[in-house]
């Protein structure tokens, strides 16, 4: 199950917008995209999920193009609060298959 | 509602040593899932299991087994630690197998093996 690719790591400054790609080149028609962030010590936790075009909740947007080959997480006006690890897992029927994820600095 | 809780916390085994780790989760989820972290190498799966009584393999279970007898339960087992067995190991589970559905994690455990 081949997995899915992001940056390993970004910085940004606070206040700043943060867009981070994921390519799904193995996506299947069923697939839903999905994203997870992970703050030290502890589990990762879902934050945003969408099958295509745009989905917005109140802490993310996510933009996933017509082929699904990549999704697109933004972070508004990120805070020092939002330094974390953020995933965009590869999903089968049975399991969720995690990379590396991205490292998001913020800086004060 | 307690959603995903691992035990124990923190362990430290000597090499050559067993233990069980214990995942319970209370929001009557099918699918379950038991993952090791690593630093740089993000989260990687064990094993996993899609009902009470089934169980399979993930991307790294050598060294690992485990077990699903009931539907809220998850046991990983070390029959003989090893030092490179040294990780967080974190449980996950889900409702279901459709392609919309969240997994939910617990908080972790650290596992040290000397």
């Amino acid at each position: 199950l081949a997995k899915t690719t992001q940056p390993i790591s970004m910085d940004s400054y606070e206040g700043q917008e943060v867009n981070i790609t994921c390519s799904h080149n193995n996506i299947a028609t069923n697939d839903y995209i999905t994203w997870y962030q992970q703050f030290p010590s502890q589990g990762p936790r879902f934050i945003i999920q969408g099958y295509k075009t745009k989905v917005t909740n109140e802490v993310a947007s996510l933009f996933i193009p017509a082929d699904r080959k990549s999704s697109t997480l933004s972070l508004p006006r990120v805070s020092l609060s939002d330094t974390a690890v953020y995933y965009c897992p590869k999903t089968s029927y049975d399991k969720v298959i995690f990379g590396p994820g991205t490292s998001l600095s913020v800086i004060p | 509602n307690a959603g995903v809780t691992q035990t124990p916390k923190f362990r430290v085994l000597k090499t050559g040593q067993s233990m069980t780790l214990l995942c319970a989760q209370d929001m009557n989820h099918e699918y379950m899932y038991w993952y090791r972290q690593d630093p740089g190498m993000g989260l990687r799966l064990i094993h996993y299991s899609v009902g009470e009584g089934t169980t399979a393999k993930g991307e790294v279970p050598d060294g690992y087994n485990v077990s699903r007898l009931k539907k809220q339960n998850f046991l990983l087992g070390l029959e003989s630690a090893a030092p490179s067995q040294t990780s967080v190991y974190f449980c996950a589970s889900s409702r279901d197998g459709r392609p919309n559905t969240e997994a939910f994690f617990g908080q972790g455990t650290r596992l040290t093996v000397v």
